[in-house]
């Protein structure tokens, strides 16, 4: 069965200072990941998406995420934080030919302080 | 476009009672997907619907139901509330062209506090 582990409930980073978002999957088969950030009382926007083409993704804001297979890992990074930043980011991994059934990570609160 | 858009968006139940949510996708998308929001439980996910078709379920139980309509709109319900339903319950459409590779696009969702 598939699943996605985010590691850290909380990540606290200084304006300007890397942003790691950590995110292990587990799947039976190639998996597609996604990296969704959710800012309060809304509701989720897609970061980025792998799907099994450039294991170097790009996606907006700023953010990339380097799937890494040996690794069963798909971390979110960003160079330099930004207060704007602050919010939460869920991992999650799409699984089924017939349709989606997303299955979401318990997500990781990004705090920026200045 | 317009995104998608969920009513109501503030909803306060009883235990017992029943409660309807409205989910608009994105015009030209043709699937639309719940997930259900809470602090202890994370996202989860409830059901995807396809050209008026449940396609895939999540693991709750039937007191949670939905439907489809021709014009891509989508309603789900759920009967007799008990207070682990408050939650946050979110929309998500996508043009279904690659299906698991789509984006989904989220709507604002609906949360729904039970008393």
């Amino acid at each position: 069965a598939q699943s996605v582990t985010q590691l850290g409930s909380h990540v606290s980073v200084s304006e300007g200072a890397l942003v790691l978002l950590r995110c292990n999957y587990s799947s039976s088969v190639p998996p597609y990941l996604f990296w969704y950030v959710q800012y309060p009382n809304q509701g989720l926007q897609l970061l980025l998406k792998y799907t099994s083409a450039a294991t170097l993704v790009k996606g907006i804001n700023g953010f990339e995420a380097e799937f890494k297979k040996s690794e069963t890992s798909f971390h979110l990074t960003k160079p330099s934080a930004h207060m704007s930043d602050a919010a939460e980011y869920f991992c999650a991994v799409s699984v089924g030919t017939g349709g989606f059934k997303t299955i979401f990570g318990a997500g990781t609160r990004l705090f920026v302080k200045a | 476009k317009a995104g998608v858009t969920q009513t109501p968006r503030y909803l306060i139940k009883t235990r017992g009672q029943q409660v309807t949510l409205s989910c608009s996708p994105i015009s030209g998308h043709r699937s639309v997907s719940w997930y259900q929001q809470t602090p202890g439980q994370g996202l989860q996910f409830l059901f995807e619907y396809f050209s008026e078709t449940q396609r895939n379920k999540g693991n709750f139980p039937g007191r949670f139901s939905g439907r489809q309509f021709s014009n891509s709109r989508s309603e789900m319900n759920v009967s007799t509330l008990e207070l682990g339903d408050s939650a946050l319950y979110l929309c998500a459409s996508s043009l279904e062209v690659a299906a698991s590779t789509d984006t989904q696009y989220f709507g604002p969702g609906t949360r729904l506090t039970v008393l």
